[in-house]
């Protein structure tokens, strides 16, 4: 099924954790986001990249970090987690030329 | 101030009504304008997008965009309990580089 497939699904992690969430998408998209979920706050871009080899930091960027080896896969590092950093995360994609994005299913990541 | 603003709600409405969603913005660069659904816990989905001041229509779907006053809607016609999501409005420009926006979201509740 094309789509975005975000990895784990969920996890409780303890501070000062390093923890990479995973990202891969199947539709060959160029572009590729990540933002993070808060209540009231809405979504708030993390960081993207508009093509394999290439990212940008979005609204939200301190204490994590990305890269884009490739098409398919965009992995979000945390170095060293905070409890502020607890929220649900998600991937996203977009074609060029589209300006909606396809979103994966999320990750729920809990700072103790 | 928020670029984006969309109250959260919640809304109840009983099945069949129409229900309208809207959000008002700052930003009179943003030219791209989207409705996203995204039910519980899961990603947000794209419902429908366009571009500039008008209507579109798609099924029960109307997306209405009025740049003169900074307001877009979403009118959901004979609304079903399937409907019952947050909905997130979006917006996009492109100035100095994409830039998209996304409002908190408005929950959505419709009774049988």
């Amino acid at each position: 099924i094309a789509g975005i497939t975000q990895a784990p699904t969920s996890q409780i992690l303890a501070a000062g954790r390093r923890m990479t969430l995973r990202c891969t998408q199947d539709m060959r998209h160029n572009a590729m986001y990540w933002y993070r979920q808060d209540l009231g706050l809405g979504l708030r871009l993390i960081h993207y990249s508009n093509t394999a080899g290439t990212t940008g930091k979005g609204e939200v960027p301190d204490g994590y970090s990305v890269s884009r080896a490739n098409t398919d896969d965009f992995p979000l590092t945390l170095a060293s987690a905070v409890p502020s950093q607890t929220s649900v995360y998600f991937c996203a994609s977009s074609d060029t030329g589209h300006y909606g994005y396809t979103f994966g299913s999320g990750t729920r990541l809990t700072v103790v | 101030q928020k670029e984006v603003e969309q109250d959260p709600g919640p809304l109840s409405v009983p099945e069949g009504a129409i229900v309208s969603l809207n959000c008002t913005y700052s930003n009179s660069a943003f030219q791209y304008f989207m409705w996203y659904r995204q039910y519980s816990r899961k990603g947000p989905e794209l419902l429908m997008y366009t571009y500039s001041s008008g209507n579109k229509e798609d099924g029960r779907f109307t997306a209405q965009v009025d740049k003169s006053s900074k307001y877009i809607s979403l009118f959901i016609r004979d609304s079903q309990p399937s409907d019952s999501a947050t909905y997130l409005c979006a917006m996009r420009t492109y100035t100095g580089g994409f830039k998209t926006i996304f409002g908190a979201g408005t929950r959505l509740f419709v009774k049988a």
